[in-house]
Formats: structure tokens, C-alpha cells, sequence
């Protein structure tokens, strides 16, 4: 299994542009998420999934759209880049939905907004 | 609005000495409190956690203290060892079917010197 899987690891971007970050789970997990880690703030969730076609928002949702088409995958899409949105972001996963089973994060994406 | 406040930001230990990171929350709902541990680089991964129902937790050297009235919690790491250094995030959440946000302490980069 290689667990959850993230690209790219680093990427640059102009502010307005727009991209998309990845993130994989192989481990059949229904539960998938998107954090981003700021210094002195923590992880805060963005979005979340409970399963394939199924999406809500997290804490910070305004600038992210996800979408949730098969169990495995869970992009995060920055419509329009910001400087705020510099940070690095992690995706995570779990078994079931229920906020008490272990979540598996991948390594990260850290991403700057120029 | 920070739901779990962590402290210190930062901790030195000398090596063989106890390690001690405290959170405080809020919500009396919260009926569960992970701790999660991450290296340099890593995406978070789970230490340690624990349930309302008992006072303490404990694995190895990693033990979790557990203060309901006091709406505390804190990770004790014994005989601390340089391979602890890292950044430790405590969190919490509500079991509620549909209730799955994990909310996350703000950090503690812990470092064990020689």
C-alpha cells in the first residue's frame, strides 16, 4: 500500500492563477479530507468527504473547491490563487466516517503564492 | 475562535527528561482527544489518544492525562530521546454519526537535546 499519496510536493504560483493538488488513497478509505498547516495556527480543515460524491465544508473553505467522483481520489482546487492561500496542505484519510478512527495524512504540498 | 489551546509553542528537553505539552478545550462535547505526532517534512501521524471515560493513557513512554472538570489534557513523553523531537498536535472531536471534524491544537515543536 503506499498509504496517501500527494503531488505536486512543492509548487509556485502567480496570484489568479488556478491549480489543482492531488491527492490519492489506496487503502479504500471513505473518509478523505484536506487540511492546510499554517505557523502558529495549526491544521485547519478545508473540506471534507464521507465518501465518492459526497463533499462539506470544513473551517476554511472560501477559495477551495473539491469534488469526490471515485473513492480513491480527492483533488483540492484553487479557482484563483491568493497570497493568503500560501501555506502547506495536507490530505488525510480514514477508514469510515466517525472522527475516531485514525487519519492518514500524506506527506504534503507545500504551495506559495507570489 | 480556537476551540483547543495548546502550549508552550516550543519546548526544549534534555535527553532522559519528561516532556510535557498541555491542551485545554472548550467544548464539553468533545469525546475525543488524539494526539498526533510529525517529523520534519512528514505529514502528521497518530501517537496516542483518548477517551473521556479514563483518566489516563498510557504506551510506552507516551502517556495521555485526562482532567474532565478541568476540560484538560496533556501528553507526558519519559525519558525523552532526540528521535522525540518533533512537532506534537493535539485535537479533538465530537463521535456524533456526521460529526467527524477533528480540531486541532495550534502545535508544540518539541526538542530533545544531548
Amino acid at each position: 500500500n503506499a498509504g496517501v499519496t500527494q503531488t505536486p510536493k512543492f509548487q509556485v504560483l502567480k496570484t489568479g492563477q488556478s491549480m489543482t493538488l492531488q491527492c490519492a488513497q489506496d487503502m479504500n478509505h471513505e473518509y478523505m479530507s484536506w487540511y492546510r498547516q499554517d505557523p502558529g495556527m495549526g491544521l485547519r480543515l478545508i473540506h471534507y468527504s464521507v465518501g465518492a460524491g459526497i463533499t462539506d465544508q470544513g473551517e476554511v473553505p472560501n477559495g477551495y473547491n473539491v469534488s469526490r467522483s471515485t473513492t480513491e481520489d480527492f483533488p483540492l482546487r484553487l479557482l484563483s490563487a491568493a497570497p493568503s492561500q500560501t501555506s502547506v496542505y495536507f490530505c488525510a484519510s480514514s477508514l469510515q466516517r466517525g472522527a475516531h478512527n485514525e487519519q492518514f495524512f500524506g506527506p504534503g504540498t507545500r504551495l506559495t503564492v507570489l | 475562535q480556537q476551540q483547543v489551546k495548546q502550549s508552550p509553542q516550543s519546548l526544549i528537553v534534555q535527553k532522559g527528561g519528561i516532556s510535557i505539552i498541555n491542551c485545554a478545550y472548550e467544548n464539553t462535547a468533545f469525546d475525543y482527544f488524539p494526539w498526533y505526532q510529525q517529523f520534519p517534512g512528514k505529514g502528521p501521524a497518530l501517537l496516542i489518544a483518548i477517551r473521556p471515560d479514563v483518566s489516563e493513557k498510557k504506551e510506552g513512554r507516551f502517556t495521555i492525562s485526562f482532567n474532565k472538570s478541568a476540560k484538560q489534557f496533556s501528553l507526558h513523553i519519559m525519558d525523552s530521546q532526540p528521535g522525540d523531537s518533533a512537532t506534537y498536535f493535539c485535537a479533538a472531536s465530537i463521535g456524533n454519526f456526521g460529526n467527524e471534524k477533528l480540531t486541532f491544537g495550534t502545535g508544540t515543536r518539541l526538542t530533545i537535546i544531548p
